[in-house]
């Protein structure tokens, strides 16, 4: 039971545009959004987070949008750099019935070219 | 300020072997988690422990796997009699309260031949 979805494996903009990274959840007990990055060989780097009592959360090139009735959220990064190609995880949770367990999607990879 | 360790990078080990894979928070952090990383398949969560307890296991497979975080030292993945399906990132990660912000280590690759 996939309850974080990324239904897009992979997505390519070139340098200067905006990214826009989407993500489903089904579980409606989870109240704390997160996005991680991460580089091949390496652990995942935390990049932002939202509560569900917020409906938008920025910083600096990257902004998060969280639309609880159609249980989904994105990450926007703005303007795209090169530095930016990594794969995208969004993370999911439910602090009243599982406290910190993260649940994960599958992660998007993010190519941003010159 | 040191990020969260974890040694060995890379493991090899044949079925029916131990693995043992060891993560030091961030200074300062007492709650640590581990999670597995399958190929082509994001990070499940495994187990959530503070110093001397477990907290939630139910992401554990229920037979060969261990964790434990003691009041000294790092904490420890253990892994019985490993199988070719253990192969994976196994990750820790720590954070200062019960809060969400998880730093990740940079994984310890398990390899069963």
């Amino acid at each position: 039971d996939q309850q974080v979805k990324q239904n897009s494996p992979s997505l390519s903009v070139q340098e200067g545009r905006i990214s826009i990274l989407n993500c489903d959840y089904t579980n409606s007990m989870f109240d704390y959004f997160l996005w991680y990055k991460k580089y091949p060989a390496e652990g995942p780097t935390f990049l932002i987070s939202i509560s569900s009592i917020k409906d938008k959360n920025e910083d600096g090139r990257f902004t998060v949008f969280l639309n609880k009735s159609a249980k989904h959220l994105s990450l926007h990064i703005v303007p795209s750099q090169p530095g930016d190609s990594a794969v995208y995880f969004c993370a999911a949770s439910a602090k009243e019935t599982s406290g910190s367990r993260l649940t994960f999607g599958e992660g998007t990879q993010l190519t941003v070219n010159p | 300020n040191a990020g969260v360790m974890q040694n060995p990078r890379h493991l090899v080990r044949r079925r029916g072997q131990e693995a043992r894979l060891r993560c030091s928070p961030m200074k300062g952090h007492s709650h640590v988690y581990w999670y597995r990383q399958l190929p082509e398949e994001g990070l499940k969560f495994m187990v959530y422990l503070q110093k001397e307890n477990i907290i939630d296991e139910s992401g554990m497979p229920k037979e060969r796997f261990s964790a434990e975080f003691p009041k000294e030292g790092p904490s420890i993945l253990r892994i019985q009699q490993v199988v070719r399906g253990d192969s994976a990132a196994y990750f820790c990660a720590s954070s200062l309260t019960i809060a969400f912000e998880q730093f990740f280590g940079p994984g310890t690759r398990l390899t069963v031949l």
